[in-house]
């Protein structure tokens, strides 16, 4: 079964505008963590944030906010003022008693200018 | 530093060629991991080390063979590989193999087999 969900394959908005990339997860474990990923077209994973299960308070990082809401299992990413250079694909992983990362199948998202 | 850095950058070999790829970083993490990610496609898991030691293979055919020489360098051999094995090879490191580590990646080796 697949444990992360990135139900949008591909979006595309225009620079300034805000966009916002779903992630939602599956797991039984009480303890777990959840990541962000950007992965330009160099190819190179960035890590962007973690969030432990026992965090539920939003975060916020420049352009860059994250909703963690454990009653819908979601861990939804936010850009505000989206620019050219956020255009990459985004993944979103689930680390939890496996010891495994595991990622979404990602959203691939494209900055118009 | 978070740097993960892997060599080379891109390779083409020949079915019967064997090539290795490295991975080096200097974090002092004592996690190194391999994957392979095809286009459009997730990360892949192939192979954990912890202290340098094999835990995890994910059923990874034995034309891929990882090398683990000491804390900060990772190697994996390719060996006989196929057209279907051209993928970007990624490196990724964390401090230790356990839950909610972060693991932070190299850019990745391009390999195209011929």
């Amino acid at each position: 079964a697949q444990k992360v969900t990135q139900a949008q394959t591909e979006i595309s908005v225009v620079e300034k505008e805000d966009v916002t990339l779903d992630c939602v997860y599956e797991t039984r474990d009480t303890t777990y963590y959840l990541f962000w990923y950007k992965q330009p077209p160099s190819g190179e994973l960035v890590f962007l944030i973690r969030r432990n299960s026992f965090d539920e308070q939003n975060e916020i990082s420049g352009r860059y906010s994250w909703n963690f809401q454990k009653s819908t299992s979601s861990f939804n990413f936010t850009i505000t003022a989206s620019q050219v250079v956020d255009s990459a694909v985004y993944f979103c992983a689930l680390s939890d008693t496996g010891n495994q990362f595991y990622f979404g199948t990602g959203t691939s998202l494209t900055v118009i200018p | 530093d978070t740097e993960v850095t892997q060599t080379p950058k891109h390779l083409v070999m020949g079915m019967t060629n064997k090539k290795s790829l490295k991975c080096e970083q200097h974090m002092g993490h004592r996690a190194m991991y391999w994957y392979k990610q095809k286009a459009k496609k997730p990360p892949e898991l192939m192979f954990v080390y912890s202290y340098e030691k094999l835990s995890i293979n994910e059923s990874v055919p034995s034309r891929f063979s990882p090398e683990c020489p000491n804390s900060s360098l990772l190697n994996l051999h390719l060996h006989a590989l196929q057209p279907e094995d051209s993928a970007l090879y990624l490196c990724a490191s964390s401090l230790l193999a356990l839950v909610g580590n972060i693991q932070y990646f190299g850019a990745g080796t391009r390999l195209s087999v011929l």
